[in-house]
């Protein structure tokens, strides 16, 4: 799986949008993107992903770059709820199971 | 529905002992995988079961992990003769597919948080 690179933190005023970027130049063509999120003593938990095409659903909205090289999970309007370690992973499609995590950006929400 | 569950949730154990530890995929998913989360870091992939069978034990650490899951349902992760670098938290994840495509999501359970002491 092609690598990451995440900055480690950030911090996002509640109600307003947040936006975690992630490179990963890498990425080859049958690559996805992946999003998940770990909440302090839970699980990872999936979040959303996508290919090439931006992608959207309840929890968050994803934007991949036309190149592929760098992409950006949205979280519309923050709440404290959504403060988590967020990993972007990429994944290859079809003989390669395992998610490969890095070290994410831990966000936090600031009331 | 129901998700994931593992139990214990956590664990203490004095150094040498053996620890097993189980896991509840979601009813019906075929592929389970276990992961190690050590603290600050996120999680690796330990190994990967197709129904019953295992067919990635690339992430395993050493020969005294174990992974089992005979009846291609509960999967039981065991750890002989514990060492102090064993602790972590072990988390199981299941899919619900063969196929293996990357649009399979992996659903994980809350983790088991093992301490040896």
């Amino acid at each position: 799986d092609a690598k990451t690179t995440q900055p480690p933190s950030m911090d996002c005023a509640e109600g307003r949008a947040a936006n975690l970027p992630c490179n990963h130049s890498t990425i080859s063509g049958n690559e996805y993107v992946y999003w998940y999120r770990q909440i302090h003593s839970q699980g990872p938990q999936y979040i959303i992903h996508g290919l090439k095409n931006n992608e959207t659903n309840e929890m968050a909205s994803l934007i991949i770059t036309e190149d592929r090289k760098s992409s950006t999970l949205i979280l519309p309007h923050a709440t404290l709820r959504d403060t988590a370690v967020y990993y972007c992973i990429v994944r290859a499609d079809f003989g390669n199971e395992k998610l490969t995590f890095g070290t994410g950006t831990r966000l936090t929400i600031i009331p | 529905g129901a998700g994931v569950s593992q139990s214990p949730r956590y664990k203490v154990a004095k150094r040498g002992q053996d620890v097993a530890l189980r896991c509840d995929p979601i009813s019906g998913h075929v592929s389970l995988f276990w992961y190690q989360q050590a603290l600050g870091q996120g999680p690796e992939f330990l190994t990967y079961f197709q129904n019953e069978a295992q067919l990635d034990k690339s992430g395993l650490p050493s020969d005294r992990f174990f992974a089992e899951r005979p009846e291609g349902s509960v999967s039981t992760l065991k750890i002989q003769r514990t060492q102090q670098e064993d602790s972590a938290v072990y988390l199981c994840a299941s899919s619900l597919g063969t196929s293996g495509r990357a649009e399979e999501t992996q659903y994980f359970g809350p983790g088991t948080r093992l301490l040896v002491l």
